[in-house]
């Protein structure tokens, strides 16, 4: 079955280390999103990419960084600079084409520092 | 200012009663398209419906209704039956304009829990 695959589905960072949060999609669409959601704040745009190896800041970029170079694969990496990484991260992709059904989204991964 | 307002935190309603969730968007552009995804407690975004602007007619899928008001820019989610499963975290959405690849912005959610 095609879908999004993110993992892990738990995470924990010691202060100062940097993580790497997978997703891969094998739903052949163009555009993948990052989302950070934290209670009560909704869903929040970290990065999106429209095509391989081109992405956008989103609403809170600082303290991340995302490669894009194949169009399965959009890595999330969460930085020693982001002060507050706990939070729940959803990643998300769609098809530009077709039924609009907006996202598909992956079952997330809950980010913890320890 | 923020694009997209849900302003009921948590909602508890009988089990086989309607419900409505709120919604309003604020965005200039003629073109976009307004969603509505269930959370689960597991975390998983579910799709709900979709409405785009120049759609006419409210749209619907099974026991889910958008009421879509656009000189209100209003667009409240209606489920009716309502059962236990459906208790969840709700949230509206919006894409502006017309390029189905473009960002898609959230409102913070209703938290709805159904009784029985």
């Amino acid at each position: 079955d095609g879908g999004i695959t993110q993992s892990p589905k738990y995470l924990f960072r010691k202060e100062g280390q940097n993580v790497t949060l997978s997703c891969e999609q094998n739903l052949n669409h163009d555009a993948m999103y990052w989302y950070r959601q934290d209670p009560g704040q909704g869903l929040r745009l970290i990065y999106y990419s429209q095509i391989v190896n081109d992405f956008q800041k989103g609403d809170i970029a600082e303290g991340y960084s995302v490669s894009r170079e194949k169009k399965e694969s959009f890595p999330l990496t969460v930085t020693s600079a982001q002060k507050n990484p706990t939070a729940f991260y959803l990643c998300a992709s769609s098809m530009g084409t077709g039924g609009d059904y907006g996202y598909t989204f992956g079952s997330g991964t809950r980010l913890t520092v320890v | 200012a923020q694009k997209i307002t849900q302003t009921q935190p948590g909602m508890f309603v009988q089990e086989k009663e309607a419900v409505t969730l709120d919604c309003t968007y604020d965005t200039s552009d003629q073109s976009y398209g307004l969603f509505w995804y269930k959370q689960p407690s597991s975390g998983e975004m579910i799709f709900l419906i979709y409405q785009g602007s120049y759609d006419e007619q409210n749209a619907t899928e099974g026991r889910y209704s958008l009421n879509f008001q656009k000189a209100r820019k209003s667009a409240n989610l209606v489920i009716s039956a309502s059962q236990l499963g459906d208790s969840a975290m709700y949230f509206c959405a919006m894409r502006e304009g017309i390029n189905r690849d473009d960002k898609i912005i959230f409102g913070k959610g209703t938290r709805l829990h159904i009784l029985p």
